[in-house]
């Protein structure tokens, strides 16, 4: 099946510094990735909708200037936690969208970022 | 607002019982619907999906879930679990006006005893 990457795996930065998230689609393209972020025993929130070559479109409430949303290609998302705090802490994931796939596209998920902020 | 709810946190269950977990969801309109599941440690999976036709739908892993329009329901069913069986379920919705957005329930965790 499809496989979506993420890196890092894990990441533990400092208060105020920024992070940057790598998504990656290795055998497929990917029109359209979608960041999630989950909460500890909750559910996947989705933050946003990345688009190739366009803006991300973010969910009500998630601050785009926060989560800075970069899709360059077909293959590779990055979301950038800005200024981060310790309540960006959390577990990142994102997942990508088959444009090959059949209708409705079938969603591939990645293996998470685990995010600490001290 | 549209939301998904699935009826139990935590299932604990002794090998070879029959498993049920509920699933319903708020959404007027024509729908996918979705059940993935993280084992320990991994990233999520598609156990299987309906898009269309036949209500009842098999997934991978013996599992299977029935989609009943009336009800809003998509309930996931298994009739002998196993100790690998332990996992996070997380029941999702996907309007088909919005091919993009997919709506997850809260999760329920399952864990199964030998």
């Amino acid at each position: 099946g499809a496989v979506v990457s993420q890196h890092p795996s894990r990441v533990i930065c400092k208060s105020g510094t920024s992070v940057k998230i790598e998504c990656r689609s290795l055998d497929f393209q990917a029109t359209t990735m979608f960041w999630y972020r989950q909460f500890p025993k909750k559910s996947l929130m989705l933050m946003a909708t990345s688009n190739e070559g366009s803006k991300a479109t973010y969910e009500q409430g998630v601050e785009k200037d926060k989560f800075l949303i970069n899709h360059a290609s077909l293959t590779l998302s990055t979301l950038t936690v800005t200024s981060a705090h310790p309540e960006d802490s959390s577990f990142y994931i994102c997942s990508a969208r088959d444009i090959e796939g059949q209708v409705p596209y079938e969603q591939y998920f990645g293996p998470g970022t685990r995010l600490t902020v001290t | 607002a549209q939301s998904v709810s699935q009826h139990n946190h935590h299932v604990i269950l002794s090998e070879a019982a029959s498993l049920e977990l509920g699933c319903n969801y708020s959404y007027g309109g024509t729908v996918n619907l979705f059940w993935y599941v993280q084992y320990p440690g991994q990233h999520l999976q598609l156990l299987l999906k309906y898009f269309s036709g036949d209500p009842l739908v098999k997934g991978i892993k013996g599992f299977e879930a029935e989609f009943i329009k009336s009800k809003f329901s998509f309930n996931l069913r298994k009739p002998s679990v196993q100790w690998s069986d332990t996992a996070e379920y997380f029941c999702a919705v996907n309007p088909k006006t919005s091919y993009d957005k997919v709506i997850f329930g809260p999760g329920t965790s399952l864990s199964v005893i030998p």
